[in-house]
């Protein structure tokens, strides 16, 4: 149990074009999930806390308007990087958690994002 | 301010036994968390403490002294595959995990 699918694993985009990365739950609802931003030999870094059918909260630092989240289920989401530049290239996570055991959260696969 | 210390990187021999240590300061605290995290991949769940003391599971242990703001994770009868960084994750007030860069173990045969 508690699998989670994230794809693509791996992306490649032009400057100033637009990715959605989709995060799915298949054997389990949950209604909290985040996304994190990894960097190369850096920590995880939490972009936003989103609640199914309520607006995501985001970091300091992180531009809503630019990060487009879409929690619409319980068991969908979806990160959309709008007008993408090479800075946005890092490795993106999602993770859910499974109502209050604070144990149980669950990471998708990951998805590398390369912007050029 | 939130901080995680950790070594950046170790290197042990296979069969060996090895302890990643990591220190901590968050506001607040509700546990903490190993993880493993092969390159390349997402995190995977290793070991949660609330309460002091060492919590064993298999090949792999986790410690916890909340008044030193100190845990370990130690790693028995070390294989080739347990090359990967561990991330030492504790969790803050607000039930936020607080993620460290994580240590690159290297296990040489």
């Amino acid at each position: 149990g508690a699998v989670v699918s994230q794809h693509p694993s791996w992306v490649i985009c032009k400057s100033g074009t637009s990715v959605k990365i989709e995060c799915r739950s298949l054997d389990f609802q949950a209604t909290t999930m985040f996304w994190y931003r990894q960097f190369p030999k850096q920590s995880l870094m939490l972009m936003a806390t989103s609640n199914e059918g309520s607006k995501a909260t985001y970091e300091q630092g992180v531009e809503k308007d630019k990060f487009l989240i879409n929690h619409a289920s319980l068991t969908l989401s979806t990160l959309t990087v709008t007008s993408a530049h090479p800075e946005d290239s890092s490795f993106y996570i999602c993770g859910w958690r499974v109502g209050a055991e604070i144990e149980k959260l669950f990471f998708g696969s990951g998805t590398q994002l390369s912007v050029l | 301010g939130q901080n995680i210390d950790q070594p950046t990187e170790m290197t042990a021999t296979e069969g060996a036994i090895v302890q990643i240590n990591c220190t901590y300061q968050t506001s607040g605290f509700n546990g903490l968390f190993w993880y493993q995290q092969h390159a390349g991949e997402a995190p995977t769940f290793l070991s949660y403490n609330v309460l002091d003391g060492l919590e064993e599971k298999g090949r792999f242990s986790s410690f916890l002294s909340r008044s030193k703001g100190y845990s370990y994770l130690l790693l028995k009868e070390l294989q080739m595959k347990d090359s990967a960084s561990y991330l030492c994750a504790p969790m803050d007030s607000n039930y936020q995990l607080i993620w460290g860069a994580g240590t690159k173990l290297i296990i040489k045969p």
